[in-house]
């Protein structure tokens, strides 16, 4: 059983709203929590790192939130992009070293 | 600044070839890995290394090989290519193996048949 899932599946939304992003995990002992972003055809690249002691963390438009006590976590988009229009992928390190666990990722599609 | 670098980008092989993925990278990055991305799962990995002359088995190591001789380079290996490791492959790096982004190359797409 994947130790991180994310929902939706997929997502569509028009050019300008806001949109919510889920990632729950079961991953223990829990170092950090990312955030990443794919587009087609390329390599993830990071949008926001957590440490267990952070609630919230932003970058530009992507504010991502943790909660550790329940293990959860959530990127929220505001004022969606055409280019927004990706793979959003939840990553969670453990404090093993080399051990991170990728959940399958939301396909967000945004339309003008 | 390059970043991470693979090549090639496509591949096609047929079952029970052998060959070489290169992956590089120019950030001096201690940490580096290979994933496998398939259609509707989330990156597995398959080998890492924490620095040079040390590497280590990930979530799907079999018919996968990996050596890190310097810092910079990380090749996977296939050792008898199978219909199975028909996926995207990519190599990613870090400066450390804890609490540090990964830096991904753009892929392999890798077909056997």
């Amino acid at each position: 059983k994947n130790q991180v899932e994310q929902s939706p599946q997929s997502l569509i939304i028009l050019e300008g709203k806001n949109c919510t992003l889920q990632c729950n995990y079961t991953v223990s002992p829990f170092s950090n929590l990312r955030w990443y972003k794919q587009d087609t055809g390329r390599g993830p690249v990071s949008l926001t790192i957590m440490t267990f002691s952070e609630n919230t963390k932003s970058n530009g438009r992507y504010t991502a939130t943790l909660d550790a006590d329940t293990k959860q976590s959530s990127l929220h988009i505001t004022a969606s992009q055409l280019s927004d229009s990706a793979s959003y992928i939840c990553v969670i390190q453990s404090t093993n070293a080399g051990k991170s666990t990728f959940g399958d990722g939301t396909t967000l599609t945004v339309k003008p | 600044n390059a970043g991470v670098t693979q090549t090639p980008k496509f591949q096609v092989l047929k079952t029970g070839q052998s060959m070489t993925l290169q992956c590089a990278q120019d950030m001096n990055h201690e940490y580096m890995s290979w994933y496998r991305q398939d259609p509707g799962m989330g990156l597995r990995l398959i080998h890492y290394s924490v620095g040079a002359g040390i590497t280590d088995q990930g979530e799907v190591p079999n018919g996968y090989n990996v050596s890190r001789s310097t810092t910079e380079d990380f090749p996977l290996r296939l050792l008898s290519a199978a219909p199975s490791q028909t996926s995207v492959y990519f190599c990613a790096s870090s400066r450390t193996d804890l609490d540090e982004k990964l830096f991904f190359g753009s892929g392999t797409q890798l077909s056997v048949l």
